[in-house]
């Protein structure tokens, strides 16, 4: 069975530092997709990033990055400039195409404070 | 991006009864659909995946006789909790996929509290 795995139950940053959030995920598939999604305390779902197994560049958003190591299965996120409304759980999930469900991690709730 | 609606936002229910919840897509045809359960400072836990037209695909230990599924439409996918307790007090969320996509987008939750 997949897993995701998040070791980082809580995370905090100084505003304008950067924080990096790791992820790391089992599968035996070749070809899947890596997501980073953020839960404010509205409880909304919003997509960070996305990151395609076979694609070896590493995706960007803005200030949101991966560093996406498919070899040690890792999928880490680092948000630059962070801003107070960067606030929020994060949760790592991971599917395998268009048909399959999302396997979230356990999230990590990050602080941003001034 | 896409936008899922999902109604109503809070419910509060007696025990014994039942309670519905819709997920609408509003801007794309999602041929799929998901339920979530998150408990307080948990991650999402998949409920069942729903396809138009089809009966859902419950994963292990939801019971599909509380938890019924119904997809009738693209558009539509309700969850009904039946004879709720207040052990199904929950934020349960939708999300649906754009037919042949991978992103899935999601709804606003719903907070169920069972009295």
């Amino acid at each position: 069975a997949q897993t995701v795995t998040q070791s980082q139950p809580e995370m905090s940053v100084q505003e304008a530092e950067t924080v990096t959030l790791s992820c790391t995920y089992d599968t035996s598939e070749s070809d899947y997709y890596l997501f980073w999604y953020k839960q404010p305390p509205s409880r909304q779902m919003i997509l960070v990033i996305r990151q395609e197994a076979y694609k070896q560049q590493n995706a960007t958003e803005n200030r949101f990055s991966v560093n996406f190591q498919k070899a040690a299965k890792s999928f880490s996120l680092k948000i630059s400039d962070s801003q107070l409304g960067d606030a929020a759980m994060y949760f790592c999930a991971y599917n395998t195409g268009t048909a399959s469900k999302l396997t979230f991690g356990t999230g990590t709730r990050l602080q941003v404070t001034l | 991006g896409a936008v899922v609606s999902q109604h109503p936002s809070r419910v509060i229910c007696k025990s014994g009864t039942s309670v519905k919840i819709e997920c609408r897509s509003l801007d794309f045809q999602a041929t799929t659909m998901f339920w979530y359960r998150q408990f307080p400072k948990q991650s999402l836990m998949l409920m069942a995946t729903s396809n138009e037209g089809s009966k859902a695909t419950y994963e292990q230990g939801v019971e599909k006789d509380k938890f019924l599924i119904n997809h009738a439409s693209l558009t539509l996918s309700t969850l009904t909790v039946t004879s709720a307790h207040p052990e199904d007090s929950s934020f349960y969320i939708c999300s649906a996929r754009l037919g042949g996509g991978t992103e899935a987008f999601f709804g606003q939750g719903t907070r169920l509290t069972v009295v």
